[in-house]
Parts: structure tokens; sequence; C-alpha cells
């Protein structure tokens, strides 16, 4: 079984500074990981995805993640925040064995101040 | 454009009607996906389909049915068993034969029932 722990419902930053949402998961196979956007009264977007090729991926909106096995964490990060990004962010989680459905996290909040 | 198309955008019963939520997609995928969001507590999965004419579970299906008659559409009917069903609700669609296939979400359904 998989599962996905987002650490801090609500993540709040200044304009311009560092983006970091953190995401950690479990699972006893090679995970396929995903980061999502919610932007209000929205469904979810497609920010990057991990799928074994690089650790180190790059997404939309200057948004970026790496995987990291010996932590079992795949954290989101922007090096500037700018006031469109507030949104609710979500991290998912699929394994390469079973049905293909994804788990998601809680969610976390971006709140961005000017 | 490719897409999912759900509808109606807000939805409002009275309490003890069943009611039926749309959602139609012209990706081609055969994985369809209905997602309950309730503030504070992520998406939590109602139901699934993975091919035309069957379906599974998900994780809060009592006081929901689904239906897959056709690989494009997926209704979700709100049945008047369901204890609390305001909320949003969100449609998705996916490869089903790939793992690292991510979802691609409609812009949901907001329902109110009073």
């Amino acid at each position: 079984a998989q599962s996905v722990t987002q650490l801090g419902s609500h993540v709040s930053v200044s304009e311009g500074a560092l983006v970091l949402l953190r995401c950690n998961y479990s699972s006893s196979v090679p995970p396929y990981l995903f980061w999502y956007v919610q932007y209000p009264n929205q469904g979810l977007q497609l920010l990057l995805k991990y799928t074994s090729a690089a650790t180190l991926v790059k997404g939309i909106n200057d948004f970026e993640a790496e995987f990291k096995k010996s932590e079992t964490s795949f954290h989101l990060t922007k090096p500037s925040a700018h006031m469109s990004d507030a949104a609710e962010y979500f991290c998912a989680v699929t394994l390469s064995g079973g049905s293909y459905i994804p788990t998601f996290g809680r969610g976390t909040s971006l709140i961005v101040h000017p | 454009d490719g897409g999912i198309t759900q509808s109606p955008k807000y939805l409002f019963r009275k309490e003890g009607q069943n009611v039926t939520l749309s959602c139609e997609q012209n990706l081609n995928h055969d994985a369809m996906y209905w997602y309950r969001q309730d503030p504070g507590q992520g998406l939590r999965l109602i139901y699934y389909s993975q091919i035309v004419n069957d379906f599974q579970k998900g994780d809060i299906a009592e006081g929901y049915s689904v239906s897959r008659e056709k690989k494009e559409s997926f209704p979700l009917t709100v049945t008047s068993a369901q204890k609390n069903p305001t909320a949003f609700y969100l449609c998705a669609s996916s490869r089903a034969d790939r793992p690292n296939s991510p979802l691609h979400f409609g812009n949901g359904t907001r329902l109110t029932v009073t």
C-alpha cells in the first residue's frame, strides 16, 4: 500500500521568496510521484511528475521537485514566489504494480504576501 | 482541445432528492474517477472505472452510484442515502495502462444540499 504525507496544511511566503512544499511518501516498490496545483473553484492541473528518468524534475512556472529515495521525499520548490502562485498544491503517488490508482496527500495551501 | 467537461458548475438540491453529476471526456482515456473534496480533507476517491461497463468502489462509495456505459462518460449519482452530500466533486481521467500517466481533471461541480 502507498501513502503520502504533506507537511503543513498552510505555507506562507513573501513575494520573491523561496517556496518549499514538503511531500513524503511510503511505498514498498518504486513509486511514480506527481505534484498538482488547484486554483480556487477549479480542478487540479499537473505541475510535474517523477517517473525515474531523473531525480530532479522541472515543471511548469519554474517549479521543480527532487526525488530523494533515502528520505522518501519529493519536495516541491520554486526560487521566487509570485502572487499568482497562491493556490492549493497536492502531492500524489502511484505504484508500478497493482491498479495504478493514485493516492493524494491532503494538500498544502500556499499563501503569498506582497 | 481535448479535455474533461463537468456540468453543471453549481448545483442546488433539497435534502432527500437524488442528483446526477455529469462528466464527459474526449481524451480517449480508459480510466475515469470521481473524487470528493472537502476543506482540509484533500481528495477522497468515490468510484473509479478502468474500462467500459466496469467500475469499482473507492474509499467513500456509500450513498453514491455510477455507470460507465460509454468510454467518454462517467456520471455520478448522489443519492438521498448520502448523509452529508454538500461538497465539491471532481471528475478525472487517465490512461489505464501506465502508472506514470497523470490524471486530467474537470473543473468540478459544487453541490449544495439544504
